[in-house]
């Protein structure tokens, strides 16, 4: 059973607009949740993280909201820039350094 | 940040050899993680290793197949033992520092 998941494999955004990344996750003890951007060949890249006692955290263009009671997380990006095309992964730690990794949505954003 | 490396960076090997990743960071860390991301899977941990003591295994991971090392603080290995096709995948180790979990480019295996 997937405990955490990203239920978008794909999506396409314009240039200038709002890319928004959902993720669902099953398990309560789930305590801190991070954002991890991967260009093809490389290794996946923090890009920002969110603990279950906060409901939002931002850094520059990107930004967290964490709905506890809805078990669930996206990932804002404002404005969304040709160079964020990339998959994302949701993760979720509870506790541990162990985290459990969604699938990926793949971002692709059209000049 | 931190600074990690692997080698190779990708391998075709034959069914049954073994292959050894090697991980180097460039500070001293506590704990290496590997991962391995198989083609549309999520990213899944294999084990997790300290320094001076036996890697802990998740669960479907075995030390028979998956054998590590981690003799020091800034350097680990992975082997992939009696390796099948279905092994192809990216292999990744992991560090974790303050702020979020920091992860090699990974070892792209392709096993024939």
């Amino acid at each position: 059973d997937q405990q955490v998941k990203q239920n978008s494999p794909s999506l396409s955004v314009q240039e200038g607009r709002i890319s928004i990344l959902n993720c669902d996750y099953t398990n309560s003890m789930f305590d801190y949740f991070l954002w991890y951007k991967k260009y093809p060949a490389e290794g996946p890249t923090f890009l920002i993280s969110i603990s279950s006692i906060k409901d939002k955290n931002e850094d520059g263009r990107f930004t967290v909201f964490l709905n506890k009671s809805a078990k669930h997380l996206s990932l804002h990006i404002v404005p969304s820039q040709p160079g964020d095309s990339a998959v994302y992964f949701c993760a979720a730690g509870a506790g541990s350094y162990q985290l459990t990794f969604g699938k990926g949505t793949k971002l692709s954003v059209i000049p | 940040s931190a600074v990690i490396s692997q080698k190779p960076s990708r391998d075709i090997c034959q069914r049954g050899t073994s292959l050894t990743i090697q991980c180097q960071v460039d500070s001293q860390v506590t704990m290496m993680f590997w991962y391995r991301q198989q083609p549309g899977q999520s990213l899944t941990l294999i084990a997790t290793a300290n320094q001076g003591s036996e890697a802990t295994y998740e669960s479907g991971f075995v030390i028979d197949k998956f054998p590590i090392s981690r003799p020091n603080l800034t350097f680990s290995t992975l082997t992939v033992s009696n390796m099948s096709p279905e092994d192809s995948s990216i292999y990744l180790c992991s560090v974790d520092r303050a702020g979020g979990q920091f992860f090699g480019p990974g070892t792209r295996l392709t096993v024939l």
